[in-house]
């Protein structure tokens, strides 16, 4: 069974288009986030949060919205899409948010291209 | 903002080499983390570090925190084909913020 799982892997879409990645974790964690892998492989959290209450905002933009329906999901939507948004995203989890022994673990992906 | 700078950026190897790649930063950081990323995957973690001074192995891997708490390394010991990926370092600053900071990556290639 897959801890934290995401969907979908592969998205393909144009530009202007609204779409959302789902992330699900099955390890009773309280902690989730969103990362995103760019082209030279760097990545870097845009989100994060904790029993469903938005912790870290990484200067995003507004047309990315993350959603917190329970602390096992985190899904992340995204407006009007643009070229610069290709990317992977990837959703991971924790037991707490910080402190001394907080480990992440990583879904497998999503990769995003926008066309 | 917070960096980490990790080398060496790729290295190509003999099977049956050891490896070390490195990660320095230039503040303190309570947590390292050492991820490994298959083609198509998502980062794996292998080796979680939480005092410095701390020397973690697993398996043919050596994790060390450093004691000024801004550095970290890793050690692959007689390398194999399926040592091949790209090695993350991730340090979480001191703080409390829960945020993980990554290092560049180090791209690995082994040589059979």
């Amino acid at each position: 069974d897959t801890a934290v799982s995401q969907t979908p892997k592969y998205l393909v879409t144009q530009m202007g288009n609204d779409k959302s990645i789902k992330c699900e974790q099955n390890l009773g964690h309280d902690t989730m986030y969103w990362y995103k892998q760019d082209s030279k492989k760097f990545l870097k959290i845009m989100f994060s949060y904790n029993n469903k209450e938005l912790i870290i905002n990484e200067t995003v933009p507004n047309r990315f919205s993350p959603k917190s329906p329970d602390k096992a999901h985190l899904n992340l939507h995204i407006n009007s899409l643009e070229l610069g948004d290709s990317a992977v995203y990837f959703c991971a989890s924790s037991s707490t948010h910080g402190g001394i022994g907080n480990t992440i673990y990583f879904g497998e992906g999503s990769w995003l291209t926008v066309v | 903002g917070q960096q980490l700078n990790q080398s060496p950026q790729s290295m190509f190897i003999q099977e049956g080499e050891d490896v070390s790649m490195n990660c320095t930063s230039s503040s303190i950081f309570n947590t390292w983390l050492w991820y490994k990323q298959d083609p198509g995957e998502g980062p794996v973690l292998l080796i979680a570090l939480y005092k410095a001074g701390e020397l973690t192995s697993n398996g043919r891997l050596t994790a060390q925190f450093g004691i000024t708490r801004k550095d970290s390394f890793l050690n692959i010991s007689a390398s194999i084909p399926s040592d091949v990926g790209i090695y993350f370092c991730a340090g979480q600053p001191s703080g409390n913020t829960g945020k993980l900071i990554f290092g560049q990556g180090t791209t690995l290639q082994v040589k059979p």
